[in-house]
């Protein structure tokens, strides 16, 4: 069984600009999350889909963050602007239900300069 | 607001020495994993905890909790320095079973 794919890697950008990552999660995984993982720190929620419905977003900065799922399958997560303090690693993860065990992609580590 | 705090942060220790990993939890919980992450890595899931008084053990690893105390350890027996990694634990709660993670320990296990 394919794990959760991402992409980019990596990415170093400026301040101000913008940048898109991209997750395909495990095959009939209903439940993505995106996580950001601040050096040093445990990963933090940023926001969950059931399908291509959001459980919760309660943690992103939504005046530039957003994030899609549109076909219940793929998801995008986007920063526009990106700030200096967004250098992080984003997480995706899936799991067949928000109950059950969430398998984490390899991340994408940005750097915003 | 679900809390979890691990301690230590930092562990260094010495091959063939036992150490424990502590995490507390503020609030009770739906269930409670054990991540490993290696440097550059994602996490990978080395234990789910049910219900109170669950143990797993895998190797050199073994993880408890203590739904009453909100406590759960993960206990290294004899360490070796493959085990070198950061290790979180992470609750999963409320009704969306989100998972909250602790800031991690990061382990290292020295010849």
């Amino acid at each position: 069984e394919a794990g959760v794919a991402q992409s980019p890697r990596y990415k170093i950008i400026e301040k101000r600009q913008s940048v898109a990552f991209w997750c395909n999660p495990i095959s009939g995984h209903a439940t993505l999350y995106w996580y950001q993982q601040i050096l040093g720190q445990g990963p933090k929620l940023l926001i969950q889909f059931q399908n291509n419905g959001v459980v919760d977003d309660s943690q992103l900065p939504k005046d530039r963050f957003s994030a899609e799922r549109l076909k219940g399958v793929d998801s995008t997560l986007k920063i526009q602007p990106a700030k200096l303090e967004d250098s992080a690693v984003y997480l995706c993860a899936s799991s067949r239900t928000g109950k059950t065990e969430a398998f984490f992609g390899q991340g994408t580590r940005l750097t915003v300069v | 607001e679900l809390k979890v705090e691990q301690n230590p942060l930092f562990l260094s220790m010495q091959e063939g020495k036992n150490y424990t990993i502590y995490c507390n939890y503020s609030t009770t919980s739906d269930r409670l994993y054990w991540y490993r992450q290696d440097p550059g890595k994602s996490l990978e899931s080395l234990f789910v905890l049910l219900s109170n008084g669950a143990v797993k053990q895998e190797g050199r690893l073994m993880a408890s909790l203590d739904t009453k105390a909100r406590l759960s350890t993960l206990h290294i027996t004899a360490a070796v320095h493959d085990l070198s990694a950061t290790y979180f634990c992470a609750l999963s709660g409320g009704s969306n079973y989100k998972l909250t993670f602790g800031k991690g320990t990061l382990l290292t296990v020295n010849p």
